[in-house]
């Protein structure tokens, strides 16, 4: 059971603005903890696609950003490309399970 | 360049034991780094198992802690996991990933290997 919720699914045509958010109870959403986002390609592990909440790591394009504010964070994909097609993932701490959780997953489809 | 590759069994019979091998490469197990294993069943999402540090302190998902063992092999540089009492549906691409110790985040992942438990 993941205490993280993502939407299913979003899609968009290439050029496009898409964005995915990533809810949580206070327990998980506190000042202290950060959301972490993660790319998962068809057939492929996971891969780091933003850290702390807004920070994208060496060679992930600038298209691609988060934010984080009270109870939910957010990744939006600028410019959606046809190899931005994948599986997304937020990714938080949980106080209440002591441990780490991911979000439900949410499937980009470039149209 | 860290990596990490996992080994072990493709198929386990129910009721069995699932037994899992993470040889690290590019870093040294007793960095102040956790080690940790996710899995993720087919067509599902991802799901948290546990970690462990290099003094061997472990932290595992609520969910799985009776069934779960992470231990860690420093002359080896790799650490393991054990899942006893495995159903089908415990089949998953199982992955092993760090978990930086001064970074806080999942970074490098291994490429995943799948573990189908059937008769």
């Amino acid at each position: 059971q993941s205490v993280l919720t993502q939407p299913p699914s979003v899609s968009g045509a290439p050029g496009q603005r898409v964005t995915i958010s990533c809810t949580g109870s206070s327990s998980i959403f506190g000042a202290r903890f950060d959301v972490h986002w993660y790319q998962q390609l068809q057939g492929a592990a996971p891969k780091l696609l933003i850290f702390r909440n807004t920070n994208r790591p060496s060679g992930v394009p600038d298209r691609f950003s988060g934010s984080k504010s009270g109870t939910s964070a957010s990744l939006a994909i600028s410019g959606l490309q046809a190899e931005d097609g994948a599986d997304y993932y937020c990714q938080s701490y949980a106080t209440s399970l002591s441990g780490h959780v991911f979000g439900t997953g949410t499937k980009v489809t470039v149209l | 360049q860290v990596q990490l590759q996992e080994s072990g069994p493709g198929l386990v019979k129910p009721s069995g034991t699932l037994s899992l091998t993470c040889a690290v490469s590019g870093d040294s197990i007793s960095s102040t780094n956790w080690w940790n294993w996710v899995r993720q069943p087919p067509g599902k999402g991802l799901e948290w198992i546990g970690e462990i540090d290099h003094s061997g302190r472990t932290n595992y998902n609520p969910s799985l802690r009776s069934r779960v063992t992470i231990s860690v092999d420093k002359s080896k540089n790799q650490f393991s996991l054990r899942l006893n009492s495995v159903t089908a549906a415990d089949t998953a691409v199982y992955y092993c990933v760090r978990w930086g110790g001064d970074t806080n985040w999942f970074d490098p992942w291994g490429q995943g290997t799948l573990v189908t438990v059937s008769s």
